[in-house]
């Protein structure tokens, strides 16, 4: 079954601990996304890839990292996670880039405290 | 700027009774508009992609239009089922990886 993974789920964590979201998808799509998503602000683009060692901005990169190093996953990294990175978080893949039929995981809840 | 806007917020329909949702953006050089919808605790879920003013595509009770200035997602004789937040987004010529979604219309159809 085509289908993008998240993990974890629901994340509960402090003020500056280091954490990554895991993203992999099973579709050999080149082209990877992550999106947060808050009320009333909609889907914003975090980062994304065009392909393995090819990643850029969205256009809310400030205090996460990304890194491509194989095709399949595409984890995202809070170094020092702080509060307003409290959101819902999802990660998108897609064969020909940008949004074309892209499929989207089921989303991370995380909590900053 | 690039902006993508998306109305009304929030409709209420009784099923059957058909209507359209509303997607304006201002990007210059646009590559794709796409549409989404999404159902609460998931992931969005690819309805169309429309890339030309004129374009229009259909899956069951949906049709989507696109213009040089925005795009409607027309419902026709809506079912319960099709209750769901439906997303706008674009993407462009000139950063084709980056992508802009618009806020969502939430959708109720009430039997």
């Amino acid at each position: 079954e085509a289908q993008v993974t998240q993990n974890p789920r629901y994340l509960i964590t402090v003020t500056g601990k280091k954490l990554t979201v895991t993203c992999s998808q099973n579709m050999n799509h080149e082209y990877m996304s992550w999106y947060r998503q808050d009320p009333g602000l909609g889907l914003r683009q975090i980062y994304y890839s065009m392909n393995v060692e090819v990643t850029d901005k969205g256009d809310v990169p400030e205090g996460y990292k990304v890194s491509r190093k194989e095709k399949r996953n595409f984890p995202l990294i809070l170094e020092s996670p702080s509060p307003n990175q409290t959101s819902l978080y999802f990660c998108a893949s897609s064969l020909g880039g940008s949004l074309t039929e892209a499929f989207f995981g089921q989303g991370t809840r995380l909590t900053v405290v | 700027e690039d902006q993508v806007t998306q109305s009304p917020e929030a409709l209420r329909l009784q099923e059957g009774e058909s209507s359209s949702l509303n997607c304006s953006y201002t990007v210059s050089g646009l590559r794709g508009l796409f549409w989404y919808r999404q159902d609460p605790g998931k992931g969005p879920e690819f309805l169309f992609t429309l890339y030309s003013a004129g374009e229009e595509k259909e899956k069951e009770r949906l049709k989507a239009t696109l213009t040089k200035k925005e795009s409607f997602l027309h419902i026709t004789a809506p079912k319960p089922e099709d209750s769901a937040t439906y997303l706008c987004a674009v993407g462009w010529h000139t950063n084709a990886g980056k992508s802009t979604f618009g806020d969502g219309t939430t959708l109720t159809v009430k039997p």
